[in-house]
């Protein structure tokens, strides 16, 4: 298993403005994942970051609105640039080690 | 990507045992069936994963008929902290994508 840290847990940002997520695992991991979970909803993927190249998108997010960062086999960055209302919502890493593993996200609210 | 379909949510009463079904009618050969639990502001946490057959661990049990078109979750005995959504995924272990379907929404009722 693997023990996986975010901060922070919350915030409150106003708009326009940009958030840095950290997520910290306790174990080197190849791959890590980044998904958002708005209010009520399932959680959706937004990139893949492997540690050394450039994370991968899925469909409808983008690097200049989700920029990652993987500077090592521990530890991603997602940051939520020029936020509006709609990006309200919990962001959460997960890694890959045999099983995906999740990290406890981060609420965001957008005001 | 295989997609899943399970219920909304489901009742059930404390000590019961509770059944919860997926079907996922396109898995494929390589996919694996994996099941989690989340709970309000946590993230999803790892119940159990099969192949085929059944698989047991000390959470839950994991059934698989031989055709793998679909998957029962069943949790022996539930207690009101079972309260959850439960998600059924099928996914290449080790691949990129996990799809999250709407869920099962289970309510444990005192």
């Amino acid at each position: 298993s693997a023990v996986i840290s975010q901060k922070p847990s919350r915030d409150i940002c106003q708009r326009g403005t940009s958030l840095t997520i950290q997520c910290q695992v306790d174990s080197q991991v190849t791959m890590m994942f980044w998904y958002r979970q708005q209010p009520g909803q399932s959680l959706t993927l937004i990139a893949t970051a492997n540690q050394g190249s450039e994370a991968t998108y899925e469909s409808g997010f983008v690097i200049d609105k989700f920029p990652i960062s993987r500077p090592n086999l521990t530890f991603s960055t997602l940051t939520v640039s020029n936020m509006s209302p709609e990006d309200s919502s919990i962001y959460l890493c997960s890694v890959d080690s045999g099983v995906q593993y999740f990290g406890p996200g981060t609420r965001l609210t957008v005001t | 990507l295989a997609k899943t379909t399970q219920p909304i949510s489901m009742d059930s009463y404390e000590g019961q045992e509770v059944n919860i079904t997926c079907s996922h009618n396109n898995i494929a050969t390589n996919d694996y069936i994996t099941w989690y639990q989340q709970f309000p502001s946590q993230g999803p946490r790892f119940i159990i994963q099969g192949y085929k057959t059944k698989v047991t661990n000390e959470v839950a049990s994991l059934f698989i008929p031989a055709d793998r078109k679909s998957s029962t979750l069943s949790l022996p005995r539930v207690s009101l902290s079972d309260t959850a959504v439960y998600y059924c995924l099928v996914d290449q272990t080790g691949a990129n994508n996990l799809f999250f379907g709407t869920g099962t929404r289970l309510t444990v009722i005192p």
